[in-house]
């Protein structure tokens, strides 16, 4: 079993639209947890850590759930330029998901 | 600002070939590791290393081999490449240890593009 699992998509949604990103990990263990994102044929980037208590910044809202072991990411307000791969990452040693593809239409 | 290097960006290898993905860091950041990246399989984690001289692998490290001797460095080596091994490589660091807090983030190079004939 992969140690993180997430869906691929692509989810493709109009401007200003809400999306919603999971993803599970198996290591209950897990203490650490980040969203990056990943631009087309570019290196992966830094979007935001995942707090417990949850945490939002601007458009961004990431969630924790120790319980059920997954953590979310929501969108709001859609942008073109949010266009991209999103890869939740956790901290072992830094196990990445596959991504999940979001593509914004005008 | 150099962050994390890679070099070279792209290389087209024969079957059974050898050879070296360079990664520098000018962060002094204790860990790095290496990832190959392929269609719908996310980043696969084949090689890190918490210090100079201390190496691991990670889930995909057949194939492949590591050693830090400084903390700067970083290479990957191919021994006898496959082409299987066809793949975007990213070299990443950070500082050691845990958190969440700004800057305890992966850096990573811009990858480099392996092609296996």
């Amino acid at each position: 079993r992969k140690e993180v699992e997430q869906d691929p998509g692509p989810f493709n949604v109009p401007e200003g639209a809400t999306v919603a990103f999971n993803c599970t990990y198996s290591n209950s263990a897990s203490q650490s947890f980040f969203w990056y994102r990943q631009d087309c044929r570019k290196e992966p980037k830094l979007l935001m850590s995942v707090y417990s208590s949850g945490n939002e910044d601007g458009r961004f809202t990431a969630q924790l759930n120790r319980a059920s072991q997954y953590i979310s990411l929501l969108i709001r307000d859609s942008k073109l330029s949010d266009s991209a791969t999103y890869l939740c990452v956790v901290k072992n040693q830094f196990y990445f998901g596959t991504g999940t593809s979001l593509t914004v239409i005008p | 600002n150099a962050g994390v290097t890679q070099t070279p960006k792209f290389q087209v290898l024969k079957t059974g070939q050898s050879m070296t993905l360079q990664c520098a860091q000018d962060m002094n950041h204790e860990y790095m590791s290496w990832y190959r990246q392929d269609p719908g399989m996310g980043l696969r984690l084949i090689h890190y290393s918490v210090g100079a001289g201390i190496t691991d692998q990670g889930e995909v490290p057949n194939g492949y081999n590591v050693s830090r001797s400084t903390t700067e460095d970083f290479p990957l080596r191919l021994l006898s490449a496959a082409p299987s091994q066809t793949s975007v490589y990213f070299c990443a660091s950070r500082i050691r240890g845990g958190g969440t807090l700004p800057g305890w983030e992966l850096f990573f190079g811009e990858g480099s593009r392996l092609t296996v004939l």
